[in-house]
């Protein structure tokens, strides 16, 4: 997990409320990546960004939104529009857009909405 | 949407035995990764082999890649008890940049 920040660790909202989970990374990479993981269903991608400034919907954007203010922070906001918010949400990195780069992961924020 | 599927979800072995985990994809691939798991923590990147390698070693660990036939194996040799994790196979799809990953083989090695 090193170099990657995830806060807080576990977050519990009330439904209707929205909530913003942090990543932070001092591993000078610039991709990063979102994804939730649900139980038996492996992870899916929310939202990615190669710069900053720029971002690009994955495969489960709907209910949430994300900026890239800066390189090492992409914030992600889970929205009350999103139907299913309780899971648990990692950020990633990579070096860089090429082929063949690894991800490197944080060590997860586990969302709870009652 | 998920390319990777790990066989079988789940496996159970003693410690020093060696277990075996498989990947199927559907469509051609630039490189296959495979990450591991530790129970409520990030993922851990394990090895990268690319769809010219036909097989790749990791210490105890062993990948092999068969785009013939859309797979990869994960073979982890004299397992421990702190191998107990899932394991998770990430496709490369040619012309992304973005793995796409499986559901994972929760594997539980007994002491």
């Amino acid at each position: 997990d090193g170099g990657i920040t995830q806060s807080p660790k576990y977050l519990f909202r009330k439904e209707g409320q929205n909530v913003t989970l942090s990543c932070e990374q001092n591993l000078n990479h610039d991709a990063m990546y979102w994804y939730r993981q649900d139980p038996g269903q492996g992870l899916r991608l929310i939202y990615y960004s190669q710069i900053v400034n720029d971002f690009q919907k994955g495969d489960i954007a709907e209910g949430y939104s994300v900026s890239r203010e800066k390189k090492e922070s992409f914030p992600l906001t889970v929205t009350s529009a999103q139907k299913n918010p309780t899971a648990f949400y990692l950020c990633a990195t990579s070096g860089s857009g090429g082929l063949f780069y690894e991800q490197y992961f944080g060590p997860g924020t586990r969302l709870t909405v009652t | 949407s998920q390319q990777g599927e790990e066989d079988p979800q789940a496996l159970s072995i003693q410690e020093g035995e060696n277990a075996t985990m498989n990947c199927s994809y559907k469509t051609s691939i630039n490189n296959l990764q495979w990450y591991r798991q530790n129970s409520g923590r990030g993922l851990v990147h394990l090895i990268l082999i690319r769809s010219n390698e036909r097989e790749k070693h990791s210490g105890r660990l062993r990948v092999t890649l068969d785009t013939s036939k859309k797979s990869s194996s994960l073979l982890i040799t004299a397992s421990r008890a702190a191998d107990t994790a899932s394991y998770f196979c990430a496709t490369g799809p040619g012309g992304s940049y973005i793995p796409t990953f499986g559901r994972g083989t929760s594997l539980i090695v007994h002491p």
